[in-house]
Formats: C-alpha cells, structure tokens, sequence
C-alpha cells in the first residue's frame, strides 16, 4: 500500500516570498509522483510530474519539485510567489509501470495563502 | 473541446434518496475514475474503469455503484444517501495506454449534501 503525507496543511507566505510546500510518501514500489492545484471551486489541475531521469522536475507557473529517493520526499518550491498562487496543493503517488491502472494515492491537502 | 463534463454541479438529496451523478469525457481515454473529496482529507478513489464494461472498487466504494458502458460515460450512482455521503465528488481520466503518462484530467466537480 502506498500513503502520501502532505506535512503542512496550511501555508500563509507574502506576496513575492519563496515557498516550500512538503510532501512525503511511502511506497514499497517504484513510483511515478504528481503535484496538483486546485483553485477554489474548480477541478484539479496538473503542476507537475516526475516519471523517471532527472530528479529536478519543473512544472507550470514557475514551479519546481524535486525527487528525493532516499528521504522518499517530493517537495515543490517557488522562487516567488504572487496573489494568484492561493490555492490548494495536493501531491499524489501511483504504481510504476503498468500494474496500478493509474490510480492516484492524494496526500490530504496544503493550503496556500499568499498575503499581499 | 469540453475534456471532462460531470453534471450536476451541485445537488441536495434527502436522507434515503437516490441519485446519479453524471460524467462524460471526449478525451477518448480509456480509464476513468471517481474520487470524492472532504476537507482534509485529500481525494479518495471510490471506483474505477480501465475500459468499456469493466469496473473495479477503490478504496471508499461502500454505498455507490458505477457501471461503464461506453469509453465516454462512466456514471456514478448512489442508491440510499447517507449524511456520510456529503462531498465533493470528481470524476477523472487518464491515458495509461501506449505513451500515457498517468496524469488525471478532472472535471469540475458535483458537490452533493445529504440532509
């Protein structure tokens, strides 16, 4: 079985400060590992992915998340943040390889705040 | 192209109601899912479909029921609701095929209370 824990669930940071948004998983396979947003009221939206190769990964609107195989930890940063950022992060695991059908394990949500 | 319709978008059942909840997709992908989602507490995967009349339980699928007829529908059903069953619900899909990567593509979601 595989579990994602997301260590903060809120986040309060000012208008171009830099942000670290923690995510840990557990997995006894090898793992493909995701980062969605969600902006209120709306559906899930992809930030980002890491598949295989490089363990830098970066995403859309200037994200970043990097793959740390032996802290099992898939962080997302951003350099800078703006007013628009707000919005709820969720990071997700599924089986490598073709056994787990796509399933999707979330952790439980980070909430970001970005404070003009 | 509208990708992944769900309807309705919001929903008030009286406990012991029944109701469908309906999800359409034009992606032509093959797997399809329900997730519903709570405060705090992330997504959870009720049901899914890797194809046309095949489904399969996840790990919340306790008072809900799914069929797949065709690649595009995957509607998910609630026979007696339940206060428990006040969420938000998703329906996604993926390309897990050839050249898919796993990445979900997700509706809008339908938030449903059961009072």
């Amino acid at each position: 079985a595989q579990s994602v824990t997301q260590l903060d669930s809120q986040v309060p940071v000012f208008e171009e400060a830099p942000v670290e948004l923690r995510c840990n998983y557990s997995s006894s396979v090898s793992v493909y590992l995701f980062w969605y947003v969600q902006y209120p009221n709306q559906g899930l939206q992809l930030l980002l992915k890491y598949l295989s190769g490089s363990t830098l990964v970066k995403g859309i609107n200037g994200f970043e998340a990097e793959f740390n195989k032996s802290q099992t930890s898939f962080h997302l940063r951003k350099p800078s943040v703006h007013i628009s950022d707000t919005a709820e992060y969720f990071c997700a695991v599924s089986t490598a390889g073709g056994t787990s059908y796509g399933k999707l394990t979330f952790g439980q949500g980070t909430i970001l705040t970005v404070h003009p | 192209n509208a990708g992944v319709t769900q309807t309705p978008k919001f929903r008030i059942l009286k406990i012991g109601q029944s109701m469908t909840l309906q999800c359409a997709q034009d992606m032509n992908h093959n797997y399809m899912y329900w997730y519903r989602q709570d405060p705090g507490m992330g997504l959870k995967l009720i049901y899914y479909s890797v194809g046309a009349g095949i489904t399969d339980k996840g790990e919340v699928p306790n008072g809900y029921n799914v069929s797949r007829s065709t690649t595009e529908d995957f509607p998910l059903r609630l026979e007696l609701a339940a206060p428990s069953q006040t969420s938000v619900y998703f329906c996604a899909t993926s390309n897990r095929g050839r050249g898919g990567t796993g990445e979900l593509f997700f509706g809008e979601g339908s938030r449903l209370t059961v009072l």
